[in-house]
């Protein structure tokens, strides 16, 4: 298994939608876990942090199952401007402190 | 409180030239990171700073190289240019520790002619 995968999408929903990506992981030590998106040509942006089970932050929320070993991240009442690529962070392993970033995940919200 | 900043925005160079691409962290932030991003791509892990040094480094050949300042701030140096070297550079911080989430500068758009 790849350290972190991402379903590239793109997920093409309406606006309105909810709307949920995976990020599988394969380190099942690792402790902590970021969301970012990126707008096209631009920066990644912090969405959220996953330190434990999950984090709200009102229409997203973010969830950890470790059993499973992947992360969620769930968009409800998706706007136009949440069309992005959504990334799934995971920590580095092996005291590296290099986190390693899934491809991304495409989201789309269309009118 | 003022974000990663890096320099230039937009750079223009020819093959075998040689680049060099500026970054401040955030206030407080010891950790640097490079990355590297082609258009369409994921991000490219390159370099790590941290305090002053070089902790880790991507796969990359030797000719991507930097620094690290006493004032936390970074230079990555990218020697004889190739064109498949255009590209984002993408500059991130964070405080020490693997628990830590990294802010991204805006980046610096390599282009090579």
């Amino acid at each position: 298994r790849k350290e972190v995968e991402q379903d590239p999408g793109p997920f093409n929903v309406p606006e309105g939608a909810t709307v949920a990506f995976n990020c599988t992981y394969s380190n099942s030590a690792s402790q902590s876990f970021f969301w970012y998106r990126q707008d096209c040509r631009k920066e990644p942006k912090l969405l959220m942090s996953v330190y434990s089970s999950g984090n709200e932050d009102g229409r997203f929320t973010a969830q950890l199952n470790r059993a499973s070993q992947y992360i969620s991240l769930l968009i409800r009442d998706s706007k136009l401007s949440d069309s992005a690529t959504y990334l799934c962070v995971v920590p580095a392993s092996g005291g590296s402190y290099i986190p390693t970033f899934g491809r991304g995940t495409s989201l789309i919200v269309h009118p | 409180e003022a974000g990663v900043t890096q320099s230039p925005t937009h750079l223009i160079k020819t093959r075998g030239q040689q680049a060099t691409l500026r970054c401040s962290p955030i206030s407080g932030h010891t950790s640097v990171y490079w990355y590297q991003q082609a258009l369409g791509l994921g991000l490219q892990f390159l370099l790590w700073y941290d305090e002053g040094e070089e902790r880790n480094r991507g796969n990359f050949p030797p000719r991507f190289s930097g620094r690290q300042f006493p004032n936390y701030s970074s230079e990555l140096n990218v020697n004889a240019l190739e064109l498949e070297d255009s590209a984002l550079y993408l500059c991130a911080s964070s405080l020490r520790g693997v628990n830590q989430p990294q802010h991204f500068g805006d980046g610096t758009r390599l282009s090579i002619l």
